[in-house]
């Protein structure tokens, strides 16, 4: 079963550009959720999406958004781009997540290294 | 709320010491737990889970065990390689939402 991909690996903008990075969850996988990852903050949740609803949002300013689409492929979209909003950008997929049940293991993918010069 | 704490690293070794690497944790209800890996220029990896308490997860020679009376999932190797230099994280999932709560990553350094 393929895992976690995400396209593209590397991209360098300038500030005040935008930027989308995608993801695609493993087959089955329902829920796709989004981290930021710095040696600053470490790794920090943005949102999860579910049946392409945003699920949980974590703490970042309305420049970083996203969304699902029906077949469980996220993107994320970063406007209005600022230096320290170079990162690696991690997705990660589990089956379901809601429960006590084994379904709540995320598996990520290599990440996106975004730089912003 | 819930939150994960992990001990300070660099944590610096000889290859085929023993690895303890601590993790505590606050949490409301009964969350899974998880160790996840980072290796240099890679996502993250899972590397064990437990979904209980007094569940043991294990791979690759690594172990930990879900201890709810003391609320830590300390992570340990009977003898580590220089291929297990990476970062370390401890993890948990809370119960009602797929929201995972990572600690700060422990980095492990193995000297030949």
């Amino acid at each position: 079963k393929a895992g976690v991909t995400q396209t593209p690996r590397y991209l360098i903008k300038t500030r005040g550009q935008q930027v989308t990075l995608s993801c695609s969850p493993i087959s089955g996988h329902r829920s796709v959720s989004w981290y930021q990852q710095t040696p600053g903050q470490g790794l920090q949740f943005l949102f999860e999406y579910f049946s392409e609803t945003q699920r949980n949002k974590g703490n970042f300013p309305g420049r970083f958004s996203g969304r699902q689409f029906s077949n469980s492929r996220s993107e994320m979209n970063v406007s209005t781009l600022e230096l320290g909003d170079s990162a690696l950008y991690l997705c990660a997929s589990s089956l379901d997540g809601q429960g006590p049940v084994s379904t709540d293991t995320q598996y990520f993918g290599p990440g996106t290294r975004l730089t912003v010069l | 709320g819930n939150s994960v704490t992990q001990m300070e690293g660099p944590v610096t070794l000889s290859e085929e010491a023993f690895l303890t690497i601590n993790c505590t944790y606050t949490a409301t209800g009964y969350p899974s737990l998880f160790w996840y890996v980072q290796y240099p220029g890679e996502g993250l990896q899972l590397l064990l889970k437990a979904t209980k308490a007094d569940d043991k997860g294990s791979n690759k020679g690594f172990e930990a065990t879900y201890r709810k009376e003391t609320t830590s999932f300390h992570l340990e190797k009977g003898s580590v390689q220089v291929s297990d230099s990476a970062v370390y994280f401890c993890a948990l999932s809370s119960y009602n939402f797929n929201k995972f709560y990572f600690g700060s990553g422990t980095k492990l350094n193995v000297k030949p």
